[in-house]
């Protein structure tokens, strides 16, 4: 079983819709989680990181944690058609910053 | 300001051949980490290099190998390619220690392909 295991989707979603994307995991060190979008054939690019638990807002993404049931959401509002990639949930320890261990990726379309 | 560059963009192999990737952090990065992404998957840790020594090893075999360079460049070597070895091999650099609050940031990724 994966440390890691993420909604595989794929997601399509009318324009303007609420999206959720969710992740669970087995680790319980792990006390840094991410959240990545990726292009097709292109890099990850960081949305957001979160430290243990709680929520965090950055315009109109919400990341979620709750350590407690190991379980990591982000939420996209208004959710427009820019939005559409592949998103990655992430996560590591505090000692090795440079070690993620990635979920597969949830495919969203955000369709106009 | 520059980010994290990679090179070449794409290539293609044979099997059994060596290949080496290129990476180049962003400007005051020292720590440098390659990753190996599967098409339908996510990426998966293979290397981690901080001031020129290796801090970290994924799951992968001594077919691969990595270092970096004084001024923080690092490449990625894989010897006796398989098929299996096709994939997007990405590059991310962070500033600060090898742990720490400060996140990575990934490059475009190098596409191998392998024959």
């Amino acid at each position: 079983q994966k440390e890691v295991e993420q909604d595989p989707g794929p997601l399509s979603v009318p324009e303007g819709a609420i999206v959720s994307l969710n992740c669970t995991y087995s680790n319980s060190a792990f006390q840094y989680f991410m959240w990545y979008r990726q292009y097709s054939r292109k890099g990850p690019e960081l949305l957001m990181y979160t430290y243990s638990s709680g929520n965090k807002e950055d315009g109109r993404f919400t990341a979620q944690v709750d350590k407690s049931s190991k379980y990591i959401s982000l939420f996209i509002r208004d959710s427009q058609p820019s939005d559409s990639a592949t998103y990655l949930c992430a996560m590591r320890h505090n000692t090795n910053a440079g070690k993620s261990t990635f979920g597969d990726g949830t495919t969203l379309t955000v369709k106009p | 300001d520059a980010g994290v560059t990679q090179s070449p963009t794409h290539l293609i192999k044979t099997r059994g051949q060596h290949v080496t990737l290129r990476c180049s952090p962003i400007s005051g990065h020292k720590s440098v980490s390659w990753y190996q992404q599967v098409l339908g998957q996510g990426p998966q840790f293979i290397f981690q290099y901080y001031e020129k020594e290796e801090r970290g090893r994924g799951n992968f075999p001594d077919r691969f190998s990595a270092r970096q360079f004084p001024n923080y460049s690092s490449e990625l070597n894989v010897n006796a390619l398989l098929l299996g070895d096709s994939a997007l091999y990405l590059c991310a650099s962070r500033p600060g220690t090898v742990g720490g609050i400060y996140e990575q940031y990934f490059g475009p990724g190098t596409r191998l392909t392998v024959t």
